[in-house]
């Protein structure tokens, strides 16, 4: 079946614009999350979602960013304001529940590129 | 703070050699361990998972992963590497089963032929 896919894979922007980031999960799969991955870094958490809800927005970097999730399937992910630091491969996965046993599928990413 | 670290950056072997890629964790309590790989332009995936039970665990393709408590460690392995196994590989963790993953710095791997 299909896989997470994301929307765009690239996108390039100017210092001070807002982007939104599109992430279409595996359908069923109830729990959803955002993570980045800076150059030369391993991933960071940003949030979860289970089912439309984010009990967990610990990861959110700074209150330009936020994330909704609509009929427990696609999630956006936006960056207000954007910054040369917001740079980075923003990836998203799903899995079955938010069970800690249950795999994370993860998506091909965005690139942001902030100029 | 909790975290995973992975010693090595950068690995090149030749085929047919051994691999032991190195992860350790920070954490006293319970953890759930993951190898993650990223072969060029794909997807990661998961290689292999430890949650309990016997502690050498066997994932997809020939690699397996040791969970030795005592040294917090959960190092990758495979007997004998292909030129296939070029990729870049991340150690990653879940404390207390929560949901977030911990994640190393990844190690890229470059088998030569």
């Amino acid at each position: 079946g299909a896989g997470v896919s994301q929307s765009p894979s690239n996108k390039v922007t100017e210092k001070g614009k807002d982007v939104e980031l599109r992430c279409d999960p595996i359908s069923g799969h109830t729990a959803l999350y955002w993570y980045r991955q800076s150059l030369g870094q391993g991933l960071e958490f940003l949030i979860y979602f289970q089912g439309n809800s984010a009990p967990d927005k610990s990861g959110l970097p700074s209150d330009r960013f936020s994330a909704e999730r609509t009929g427990g399937s696609v999630s956006t992910l936006t960056i207000q304001r954007t910054q040369q630091e917001d740079s980075a491969v923003y990836l998203c996965a799903s899995s079955k529940s938010g069970a800690s046993y249950n795999e994370q599928f993860f998506g091909p990413g965005t690139r942001l590129t902030v100029l | 703070a909790q975290s995973v670290s992975q010693h090595n950056h950068h690995v090149i072997l030749s085929e047919a050699a051994s691999l032991e890629l190195g992860c350790n964790y920070s954490y006293g309590g319970t953890v759930n361990l993951f190898w993650y790989v990223q072969y060029p332009g794909q997807h990661l995936q998961l290689l292999l998972k430890y949650f309990s039970g016997d502690p050498l665990v066997k994932g997809i393709k020939g690699f397996e992963a040791e969970f030795i408590k005592s040294k917090f460690s959960f190092n990758l392995r495979k007997p004998s590497v292909q030129w296939s196994d070029t990729a870049e590989y991340f150690c990653a963790s879940l404390m207390d089963s929560n949901y977030q993953l911990i994640w190393g710095a990844g190690t890229k791997l470059i088998i030569k032929p």
